[in-house]
């Protein structure tokens, strides 16, 4: 799996956007880029996943870079209930496994 | 539609003693998967399933044993509780078929003193 890089922390105002960066320069062709988060003391939470393209849905919006090296997860109007941590999360199409780094830490603010 | 049902919530072990970890999911996702969360960290793979009878390894194995009899049930078992073992469990589930996220459980919570 290729490794992924995120701030550690990042604070957010209630109401706008949130953005959530990601790098992943090593990521190989066959290669999906996932989000999750996990509100404290829950299981995580699938938000998002693409592959080259950009994906919304309900939750959000993933914006893929051209080569795709870095990627941003964009929470439209950010709420108190989206104070999560925030994990960007690389596998292979054919890969069973999710591995989990340490993910960014968002806290938004009234 | 329960999703993946983990039980106990909390369970506070002394050292030595055994107990299992009880997961279900009523999706009928082939793919099951135990994770163990330390406090601040990430989540560390300790088993997976890819259908009933076939169970391999993660990242973290050493101290436990799972095995899966049916589709929807994925249990994990301590053998000899050690304090190293104190941690937040978590199993999730997935039909790679349709190529979505996972689906976790609300976890348990264990301590081992």
């Amino acid at each position: 799996d290729a490794k992924t890089t995120q701030p550690t922390s990042m604070d957010c105002a209630e109401g706008r956007a949130a953005n959530l960066p990601c790098n992943h320069s090593t990521i190989s062709g066959n290669e999906y880029v996932y989000w999750y988060r996990q509100i404290h003391s829950q299981g995580p939470q699938y938000i998002i996943h693409g592959l080259k393209n950009n994906e919304t849905n309900e939750m959000a919006s993933l914006i893929i870079t051209e080569d795709r090296k870095s990627s941003t997860l964009i929470l439209p109007h950010a709420t108190l209930r989206d104070t999560a941590v925030y994990y960007c999360i690389v596998r292979g199409a054919n890969d069973y496994k999710l591995s989990f780094g340490a993910g960014t830490t968002v806290t938004v603010r009234a | 539609n329960a999703g993946v049902t983990q039980t106990p919530k909390f369970r506070i072990l002394k050292i030595g003693q055994s107990m299992t970890l009880q997961c279900a999911q009523d999706m009928n996702h082939n793919y099951m998967y135990w994770y163990r969360q330390d406090p601040g960290m990430g989540l560390k793979l300790i088993y997976y399933s890819v259908g009933a009878g076939i169970t391999d390894k993660g990242e973290v194995p050493n101290g436990y044993n799972v095995s899966r009899s049916t589709t929807e049930d994925f249990p994990l078992r301590l053998e000899l509780a050690a304090p190293s073992q104190t941690s937040v469990y978590f199993c999730a589930s997935n039909d790679r078929a349709l190529n979505y996220g996972y689906t976790f459980g609300s976890g348990t919570r264990l301590t081992v003193v």
